[in-house]
């Protein structure tokens, strides 16, 4: 079945320095890609989404790109924040159409 | 104001217990979700329902059952509670399906079954 893969449980930065998240997907098709950020004590919200049409999402300074090559959709900011510790999560729409199949998550932690 | 209604907040169960987790959404969706999170699965995908209809169920435990009164309006239903049962459980909505669905989270639903 659809399914993605976060390798990175949690992820440890100094404010400023450049985020990277990995995540990669498996599917039959080329769906919709997508990352969702959870702050402490809330639901998941939606960060940003990705089509094949335009292949980039970017949204409150984090970009992702689809790469169909390597399956991946890595998500990335070039300078975060404290604000941004949170827990992030790739996604893509599951089989059928009627649910979203998320990632294991990863961890932000930022230090001032 | 919120727009997805999750009640209780916290919740405390005794084993083998019933709860009912109340969810109801005003942003207009037509679509509603459970989703459950823990530290062994994070955010696993349990049901889907359009307009009072299950579209997807990936539970597979029918102690937990879905209650749709009013299109907004998804509760969940959990008997015979269990310690493993504990969980933040995660209502949301979107409009339309699949890839072109924006989900929206409520808050959560914290159990604790003891």
């Amino acid at each position: 079945g659809d399914s993605v893969t976060q390798k990175q449980g949690q992820v440890t930065l100094s404010e400023d320095d450049f985020l990277f998240i990995n995540c990669t997907y498996s599917t039959t098709t080329y769906p919709t890609l997508l990352w969702y950020v959870q702050y402490l004590g809330q639901g998941p919200q939606l960060l940003l989404k990705v089509t094949t049409a335009n292949n980039k999402g970017i949204s409150r300074g984090f970009e992702a790109t689809y790469d169909k090559g390597t399956t991946s959709f890595h998500l990335q900011k070039a300078s975060v924040q404290e604000s941004d510790s949170a827990v992030y999560f790739c996604a893509l729409p599951g089989t059928g159409g009627y649910k979203v199949v998320f990632g294991s998550g990863t961890r932000l932690l930022v230090s001032p | 104001d919120p727009k997805i209604i999750q009640k209780p907040k916290y919740l405390v169960a005794v084993t083998g217990s019933e709860k009912i987790l109340i969810c109801e959404q005003y942003l207009g969706h037509n679509a509603m979700y459970w989703y459950r999170q823990s530290a062994k699965k994070p955010l696993e995908f349990m049901f889907s329902y359009s307009y009072q209809k299950l579209m997807d169920n990936q539970t597979a435990s029918s102690r937990f059952q879905p209650q749709s009164s009013k299109k907004n309006h998804l509760d969940l239903q959990i008997t015979a509670l269990k310690p493993d049962d504990s969980a933040t459980y995660f209502c949301a909505s979107s409009q339309g399906w699949g890839a072109n669905s924006d989900y929206t989270f409520g808050s959560g639903t914290r159990l604790l079954v003891i």
